[in-house]
């Protein structure tokens, strides 16, 4: 029930096109849902969060769709450039306090081309 | 500040060797982890201070020993580890007032020979 399954796990792209990751979860307690991007020999970076009362988050080029029901969630990348190569996780948590865990996703290595 | 730092940012240790990890923030954060994580793989929680207490560990093995000295340093003692210990290590931080977010710093990459 802590599972996160993401997918796809390797994704090549044109620059300018529209790649999209998709994640679901199982737990119906997870009440925050981030998305992190890491770089090779980085710690991953927060790009952007979603909470389930909302169907949609957009940030710059970047927007999270949620949908509640289907306990599934999706990045989508406008305009991908190729800096925007790295592995993005999806994660979930739930709870509060010190007791919060994070559910990380299996990854999505994104490959942008020139 | 929002910037999680961590030192050294690589290690190269023997099994029979003793060293520590360092991590540090000043945003405040009251809960900081440490997570493992090796390559192509997502990051794997070890341990999580809450108030400079211990509250989550993982089943983590003996041969890492966390350590909560005030509110903004965390350490993570090494000793008789096994070649499959090399990985990257993260510390992560996160307000315990208010949002979710979880600040992660730039690891440490340690090499157990």
């Amino acid at each position: 029930q802590q599972q996160v399954k993401q997918s796809p796990q390797s994704l090549i792209v044109q620059k300018g096109g529209i790649p999209i990751i998709n994640c679901a979860y199982e737990n119906t307690a997870f009440d925050y849902f981030p998305w992190y991007q890491q770089f090779p020999g980085k710690g991953p970076a927060l790009l952007i969060a979603i909470r389930p009362d909302v169907s949609e988050k957009k940030e710059g080029r970047f927007t999270i769709s949620f949908n509640k029901s289907a306990k599934q969630f999706s990045l989508h990348i406008m305009d991908s450039q190729p800096g925007d190569s790295a592995t993005y996780f999806c994660a979930a948590s739930g709870g509060s306090g010190g007791y919060q865990k994070v559910t990380f996703g299996t990854g999505t290595k994104l490959q942008v081309i020139p | 500040d929002t910037e999680v730092t961590q030192t050294p940012k690589h290690l190269v240790m023997g099994m029979t060797n003793k060293k520590s990890l360092k991590c540090e923030q000043h945003m405040g954060h009251r809960a900081m982890y440490w997570y493992k994580q090796k390559a192509k793989k997502p990051p794997e929680l070890m341990f999580v201070y809450s108030y400079e207490k211990l509250s989550i560990n993982e089943s983590v093995p003996s041969r890492f020993s966390p350590e909560c000295p005030n509110s903004s340093l965390l350490n993570l003692h090494l000793h008789a580890l096994q070649p499959e210990d090399s990985a990257l290590y993260l510390c992560a931080s996160r307000g315990l007032a208010g949002g979710n977010e979880q600040f992660f710093g730039p690891g440490t990459r340690l090499t157990v020979l």
